[in-house]
Parts: C-alpha cells; sequence; structure tokens
C-alpha cells in the first residue's frame, strides 16, 4: 500500500521566495493534517483538513502560511514570503474517521525546509 | 491547555533489556493516546492506540498501558533490540471532539549490541 507521499523532500531557499510543499494522502483517508516538527518546539499542529475542509487552522504562525485541499488526493502548503524561522521539518499525515475516530495518524516522510 | 512530557529524555540500554517509557498528561479527559516510533530522516510510524475506555493495548513485544485518572501511560519494551533504537513519542487527542494532537517531545532510545 502506498503511504502519505509529500514533495519535495528537500528544499533549499532563498529568504523571500515562495515554497510550495506537496502532500498525497493515503486512497480512502478523510482526515489530512500539516505539521512542523523542529527541535525547539517539537511537532506542532498547523492546519487540518476533513473531507477537504479546513478544520482548524490555529496553528497556523501566520498569514504567509497558507494551506489548501482541492481535492481528496491532494493537499499544499505555501509560505509567502518565506522567513530563515521557517526552516523545520513539515510532514503531512492522514487517518480515517471510521471507527469513532479511533484511527492511528498516518505519517509521511517529511520535507526539510531550509531558509537562507 | 493539554500539556504531555516524557521522561526520561534519552535512554540507552543493552541488547535483550525490557524497558520502560514514560508519557505523562495534564487533561484526563482524552479520546484516546498513540505512541509512535520515529527514526532519523523519517516519519512517525503509529504503533499502538489506546482509546480512552481501554487499559491496555500489546502488539508483539510492546505494550502500552494507559491510566486515565493518573494522566500516565507507559510504553512496555520486551526484550530490545538494536533495531528498536529511535524516538519514542506519545500523543494524546482531546475527548471533547476535534482531531488534534499533542505530542511529548519524546525518548530517545539506543539499544546497544
Amino acid at each position: 500500500d502506498a503511504g502519505v507521499i509529500q514533495s519535495p523532500r528537500h528544499e533549499v531557499t532563498e529568504m523571500g521566495q515562495e515554497v510550495t510543499l506537496r502532500c498525497k494522502p493515503i486512497s480512502g483517508h478523510n482526515s489530512l493534517f500539516w505539521y512542523r516538527q523542529t527541535m525547539m518546539r517539537g511537532l506542532e499542529l498547523l492546519i487540518y483538513f476533513n473531507n477537504n475542509v479546513p478544520i482548524d487552522d490555529s496553528g497556523m504562525p501566520e498569514d504567509r502560511f497558507s494551506a489548501k485541499m482541492p481535492n481528496a488526493s491532494f493537499s499544499t502548503l505555501k509560505i509567502q514570503p518565506s522567513e530563515p524561522r521557517d526552516s523545520a521539518v513539515y510532514f503531512c499525515a492522514s487517518s480515517s474517521t471510521a471507527g469513532g475516530g479511533n484511527q492511528p495518524q498516518h505519517f509521511g516522510d517529511g520535507t526539510r525546509l531550509s531558509i537562507l | 491547555k493539554q500539556e504531555v512530557t516524557q521522561i526520561p529524555a534519552a535512554l540507552s540500554v543493552p541488547e535483550g533489556e525490557n524497558l520502560v517509557l514514560n508519557c505523562s498528561f495534564t487533561d484526563s479527559a482524552i479520546y484516546n493516546l498513540q505512541w509512535f516510533r520515529q527514526d532519523p530522516g523519517k516519519g512517525l510510524t503509529s504503533l499502538l492506540l489506546i482509546q480512552s475506555s481501554q487499559r491496555e493495548q500489546t502488539s508483539g513485544r510492546l505494550n502500552a498501558s494507559l491510566d486515565k485518572s493518573s494522566g500516565r501511560s507507559t510504553l512496555y519494551i520486551a526484550a530490545s533490540q538494536p533495531g528498536d533504537s529511535a524516538t519514542y513519542l506519545c500523543a494524546v487527542r482531546p475527548g471533547g471532539g476535534g482531531n488534534k494532537l499533542t505530542f511529548g517531545t519524546g525518548t530517545q532510545l539506543k539499544v546497544e549490541l
């Protein structure tokens, strides 16, 4: 079975540039999550979607961050303009709401983002 | 606000030893608790999920327990192997609805030959 697929795996870009991270969830999963992981703050939820609709975006740090889910098989996280403090590993995860919500989240391998 | 703490932050044990990782949380109104492992450069892999009504879950050499009233969970690893070396994280889902997991900072485990 294909897991959660993220691209690119690594991204190095200069401050001020637009960055777009992509995620393909597991087929049949209807919840999608974007996380950010840093040494200082650990793993933080940025936003999650249920059935392609954003449910909680309270973790999105600033207006420079935006996320979309145009269909059940694709989501993007965009940072514009990017800043050095955005450097982190960004993870996408998906899960199913079947079983009353007691289904585990499945993570992609992440995008390691470095803003110079 | 839910806070999740994992102690110890790092642990090194010889191969074959049984070990226990600890997770504590401040708000006992949880829906479930999950244990994950994370290998370097990889995402998180779900190991066990314990529903709020359950006391424990087992998978192979892993056993996770949950004491909701005291805000504690433990992950027991039997007969540890070098392949168990990874960072282990616990995460709680709130009982009031919503799908937002709160993660602990993890325990970095090294199993030595």
